[in-house]
């Protein structure tokens, strides 16, 4: 079974400075999906970003961008220039690809506070 | 409304007591999920739904629970004799179809209290 770790229970960043959240997963297949999303305290979420795993660059959106080490099997997010608004529940997300249905796995989350 | 939505936002039960749990997914979509996210289990994959197929109801934690959907649209989890480890928030999620590629766009949720 896939699983995925966040080793940050909570991180904390000063606005306009930069954060990285951490994220790694175990999984046997080769073709699968991994995303971060946010969870503000209205407890919608988010998508943030996604990468797919057969394309090697990173994913960049705005200020968020992941670091993806398939070897390793790693996916970290960077937030540059940290707003106020990002203060949330980060959670990383695995999901199966090919001809999956797209159950989404998740860590257990990291709690970003940002203060200004 | 564009999102999907969720019924009611806070529940609170009595132990022992059913519960019923509702999503409207986003119109169009075909592929409907739902999750529990609770303190000591994290975030939890429990039914998914293609049209008014359930083929995986690999995460419903017991037997009390239950979903339906209906009309390839709304869905009803039914939580059944509810005990105080149900207190969770559900979320429900849907996709244009069950292909991985799609975006999941989740609802608000339904915090469950089960006293």
């Amino acid at each position: 079974a896939q699983t995925v770790t966040q080793s940050q229970p909570e991180m904390s960043v000063q606005e306009a400075e930069t954060v990285t959240l951490s994220c790694t997963y175990d999984t046997s297949e080769s073709d699968y999906y991994l995303f971060w999303y946010k969870q503000p305290p209205s407890r919608q979420m988010i998508l943030v970003i996604r990468q797919e795993a057969y394309k090697q660059q990173n994913a960049t959106e705005n200020r968020f961008s992941v670091n993806f080490q398939k070897a390793a099997k790693s996916f970290s997010l960077k937030i540059s220039d940290s707003q106020l608004g990002d203060a949330a529940m980060y959670f990383c997300a695995y999901r199966d690809g090919g001809t999956s249905y797209g159950k989404l796995t998740f860590g257990q989350g990291t709690i970003l506070t940002v203060h200004p | 409304g564009a999102g999907v939505s969720q019924s009611p936002s806070n529940k609170v039960t009595e132990k022992g007591k059913d519960v019923e749990l509702r999503c409207d997914p986003i119109s169009g979509h075909t592929a409907l999920y739902w999750y529990r996210q609770s303190l000591g289990q994290g975030l939890e994959f429990l039914i998914y739904f293609q049209g008014n197929s359930a083929p995986d109801k690999s995460g419903l934690p017991s037997d009390r629970f239950s979903a339906e959907r209906t009309g390839g649209s709304v869905s009803t989890l039914t939580i059944q004799r509810t005990q105080q480890e149900d207190s969770a928030v559900y979320l429900c999620a849907s996709s244009l179809d069950g292909n991985s590629y799609n975006e999941q766009f989740f609802g608000p949720g339904t915090r469950l209290t089960v006293l």
